[in-house]
């Protein structure tokens, strides 16, 4: 069953503003994970928050986990028009053996 | 060198036919996976093999059969293509389950006409 829903499902900014995509979930989560997807490219991964952390950072992201609401944010600092692409949060299934994947928020950056 | 290669990058195809996808990784990861990502960007998990054991089959129709002669290859066969079946599939590995990162393939765009 799909566990995350981003929202919003399309964010259009300019360069140098700040992108915040968020992300609500089901079922209690191990971990949630961020993954980007270019325009016809598969998905990359960008960072994985485990249950029992509150914050992350990797380079220009930042991504928060609020187990007690199910939610997480990825924010994405000074963006680039390289940053244009979907990006999607995902949960673990119960099994373990798959991701469940949001609708995705579709980014787009105008220089 | 790809970490997780498939092909064809693209495939169009007639109804009715039968089609293979091949998807290799070179990661040594055990699990490897197949996800169909529809017009609307839902990604959707269809399979899920580790060490070359189905663990997941979501509800796919048994038209998909996927097979995996080792660790380091999972191939999806399609019988009978419908129309529906267009989508994009991807092919993912992650090192045992996805408590980690998953890696996913360029994936593979099936129109069917």
């Amino acid at each position: 069953s799909q566990q995350g829903e981003e929202d919003p499902q399309a964010l259009s900014i300019q360069e140098g503003e700040n992108a915040t995509m968020n992300c609500s979930y089901k079922t209690s989560i191990n971990n949630l994970q961020w993954y980007r997807q270019n325009s016809g490219r598969g998905l990359v991964h960008l960072i994985l928050i485990r249950s029992n952390e509150r914050e992350k950072h990797s380079g220009r992201l930042r991504v928060t986990l609020d187990t007690s609401k199910k939610s997480s944010s990825l924010l994405i600092t000074a963006s680039r028009a390289a940053d244009t692409a979907s990006y999607f949060c995902a949960t673990v299934s119960n099994s373990g053996y798959a991701l469940n994947f949001g609708k995705g928020t579709s980014l787009l950056v105008t220089p | 060198d790809t970490a997780v290669s498939q092909t064809p990058k693209y495939l169009v195809t007639q109804m009715g036919n039968d089609k293979s996808i091949k998807c290799e990784q070179n990661l040594g990861h055990d699990t490897m996976y197949w996800y169909k990502q529809d017009s609307k960007k839902f990604l959707k998990i269809m399979f899920s093999y580790n060490n070359k054991e189905l663990i997941i089959n979501e509800t796919v129709p048994n038209r998909f059969s996927p097979k995996s002669p080792d660790k380091a290859h999972l191939n999806l066969h399609i019988n009978s293509l419908e129309l529906g079946d267009s989508a994009v599939y991807f092919c993912a590995s992650s090192p045992d389950s996805v408590n980690t990162e998953a890696f996913f393939g360029q994936g593979t765009r099936l129109t069917v006409v």
